[in-house]
């Protein structure tokens, strides 16, 4: 079975903080995304990465960097935390020939 | 642009009732449409899912049939259980959108024993 795990299910941070959120999957899949989940408006895509050191911005990635050093690391930074960026993170993994994607349990933020 | 827009909930239900939720979509060419369902505390996976029209999707007692002509794929199961309680997400991926996957806004469902 696919694994993606995150490195945190609970986080509260304070307002300008530096965030990083840590997702780590281990089926060598080369494609990882990460979304925030807000009710009402579904999962929106911050940024995904189709290989190492390759990025690219999603619909929402004001705010946001994010890093792939490894091909089974995807970690997302939050660089100055503010109240807005309060939120459900998930992150997902997908292989090169498949379009079903594997999302790990989640981490909910709170900036306070 | 692509898009999905699926009924807004919650929804609930008594045990052993009939189950649809609806779900149409925007899309230019073929895409693929997918059910994932969220179950308290934990992240999406993947319910059902039919790459082209007419296909029907199916597991676990669910279905979804592709409906090119009304660009549909509603959710059924004839009779839900307790467990079933979650939220449901419809989603596409297209190739027109890059073979992004893009989500509707989700479905919450409590079944009542």
């Amino acid at each position: 079975d696919v694994k993606v795990t995150q490195s945190s299910r609970y986080l509260v941070k304070r307002t300008g903080e530096k965030v990083f959120l840590e997702c780590v999957q281990d089926m060598d899949h080369e494609n990882m995304f990460w979304y925030r989940q807000d009710p009402g408006l579904g999962l929106r895509l911050i940024y995904f990465s189709y290989d190492v050191k390759m990025k690219e911005k999603g619909d929402i990635p004001e705010g946001y960097s994010v890093s792939r050093e490894k091909k089974e690391r995807f970690s997302l930074i939050l660089e100055s935390a503010s109240t807005n960026q309060t939120s459900m993170y998930l992150c997902a993994s997908k292989g090169a020939r498949t379009d079903t994607q594997y999302f790990g349990p989640g981490t909910r933020l709170t900036v306070l | 642009g692509n898009s999905v827009t699926q009924m807004e909930g919650p929804v609930t239900l008594s045990e052993e009732a009939f189950l649809t939720i609806n779900c149409t979509y925007t899309a230019t060419g073929y895409p693929s449409l997918f059910w994932y369902v969220q179950y308290p505390g934990e992240g999406l996976q993947l319910l059902l899912k039919a790459t082209k029209a007419d296909d029907k999707g199916s597991n676990k007692g669910f279905e979804a049939t592709y409906r090119k002509e009304t660009t549909s794929f509603h959710l059924e199961k004839g009779s839900v259980q307790v467990s079933d309680s979650a939220v449901y997400f419809c989603a596409l991926s297209a190739l027109t959108g890059g073979f992004k996957t893009i989500f509707g806004a989700g479905t919450r469902l409590f079944v009542k024993a």
